[in-house]
């Protein structure tokens, strides 16, 4: 119940194209979705992150789409470009509820080909 | 505004030996979180402080432990290392807890070797 499932692993985009990352959840008491990018030899950045009152939230080119019924939320790039090739985490955790460890999904690897 | 430091960037240890990694928050930031990205097991939670207490900790054994200072900062201790310690360190800080967005802020990770 504490899992993350993301997918999928890999993903390999042509440049000005959409990149699409799933994840889905069981806990229904995470309240807060962070997306994560992390390049090679360095810390994950926070990119994005969404609460369930919500079912969209955008800013330029990432997009979270959050569907609370289904218990899924998705990463959308949109114009990707070479330099968004990294890999992206979802993530989950509960910080209404003191819950604030971030339960990390297994990670997707993008490459954005020119 | 700076962001979260680590040091050292690599320590290189050997079986048995005890590993001490260090970390500095984000000015304000009262919560340090560490986590442990070992190479095929994505990123898994190992501590959170706030305050100067323990506020939740991961499946990981005891020898895998830490504090934190008055300022803030925190120091993660792995005792007894074994080879599948090896791994990249991350500490993360945000403010406390019932702030309700969590956002956690990495820093660039400690590498750990264990020879």
């Amino acid at each position: 119940q504490q899992q993350v499932k993301q997918s999928p692993q890999s993903l390999i985009v042509q440049k000005g194209g959409i990149s699409i990352i799933n994840c889905a959840y069981e806990n229904t008491a995470f309240d807060y979705f962070p997306w994560y990018q992390q390049f090679p030899g360095k810390g994950p950045a926070l990119l994005i992150a969404i609460r369930p009152d919500v079912s969209e939230k955008k800013e330029g080119r990432f997009t979270i789409s959050f569907n609370k019924s289904a218990k899924q939320f998705s990463l959308h790039i949109m114009d990707s470009q070479p330099g968004d090739s990294a890999t992206y985490f979802c993530a989950a955790s509960a910080p209404l509820r003191g819950y604030n460890k971030l339960i990390f999904g297994a990670g997707t690897r993008l490459a954005v080909h020119p | 505004e700076a962001g979260v430091t680590q040091s050292p960037t690599h320590l290189i240890k050997t079986r048995g030996q005890q590993a001490t990694l260090r970390c500095s928050p984000i000015s304000g930031h009262t919560s340090v979180y560490w986590y442990q990205q070992a190479l095929g097991l994505g990123l898994q939670f190992l501590l959170w402080y706030d305050e100067g207490e323990e506020r939740n900790r991961g499946n990981f054994p005891p020898r895998f432990s830490g504090r934190q200072f008055p300022n803030y900062s925190s120091e993660l201790n792995v005792n007894a290392l074994e080879l599948e310690d090896s791994a990249l360190y991350l500490c993360a800080s945000s403010g406390g807890p019932g702030q309700g967005r969590n956002e956690q802020f990495f820093g660039p990770g400690t590498r750990l070797t264990v020879l």
